[in-house]
């Protein structure tokens, strides 16, 4: 019930496509759900964060829909560039605990 | 702001000797830092959580006696390999919360270490 599922593993989008990467999680307790992106060699920065109050959030070209009866949710990125290409976690906590639980990773492609 | 920052970035040591990595809130109090372990192409796997002045919280499997953990400040937390092996290289990354009141995590660049 703690696992956060992620998909798909890897993805290829040509450039100006919007990939979309999803996540699935079971523990309804949790209430703070980030996006990381990380780069080979570097630690993971945080993308963009949501709460369960609000279904969608964006953030320059990066976007969280947040499905709370379905327990899901999933990154857009608009007009991805090559500089995206990356891998990208979603990750859930409850509050006050701190503790992440990592979805599997997605590494994204974008060619030029 | 919320600036991590990990010391060395990279580091190779003989087998049996111990390597100290240190883990730094530049532009504010960590009252949270985490320490991460991650293999290659594979999701952060926790090792142990520590709050500044007592003692860490170590995950299932992780030999607290191996990974030695210190949070002496609110900026600082050292992860100390002891008695490294082949089998402990791996990419290490810390983390810390309490920079703008929330729980979000604000991860450093990470210590790629390499026992030979």
């Amino acid at each position: 019930q703690q696992q956060v599922k992620q998909s798909p593993q890897s993805l290829i989008v040509q450039k100006g496509g919007i990939p979309i990467i999803n996540c699935a999680y079971e523990n309804t307790a949790f209430d703070y759900f980030p996006w990381y992106q990380q780069f080979p060699g570097k630690g993971p920065a945080l993308l963009i964060a949501i709460r369960p109050d609000v279904s969608e959030k964006k953030e320059g070209r990066f976007t969280i829909s947040f499905n709370k009866s379905a327990k899901q949710f999933s990154l857009h990125i608009m007009d991805s560039q090559p500089g995206d290409s990356a891998t990208y976690f979603c990750a859930a906590s409850i509050r006050g605990n701190y503790q992440l639980i990592w979805g599997a990773g997605t590494k994204l492609i974008i060619k030029p | 702001g919320a600036v991590v920052s990990q010391h060395p970035s990279r580091v190779i040591c003989k087998s049996g000797t111990s390597v100290k990595i240190e883990c730094r809130s530049l532009d504010f109090q960590a009252t949270t830092m985490f320490w991460y372990r991650q293999f290659p192409k594979k999701s952060l796997m926790l090792m142990a959580t520590s709050n500044e002045g007592s003692k860490a919280t170590y995950e299932q499997g992780v030999e607290k006696d191996k990974f030695l953990i210190n949070h002496a400040s609110l900026t600082l937390s050292t992860l100390t390999v002891t008695s490294a092996h082949p089998e402990d290289s791996s990419f290490y990354i810390c983390s810390a919360t309490g920079g703008d009141g929330t729980d979000t995590q604000y991860f450093g660049p990470g210590t790629r270490l390499t026992v030979l």
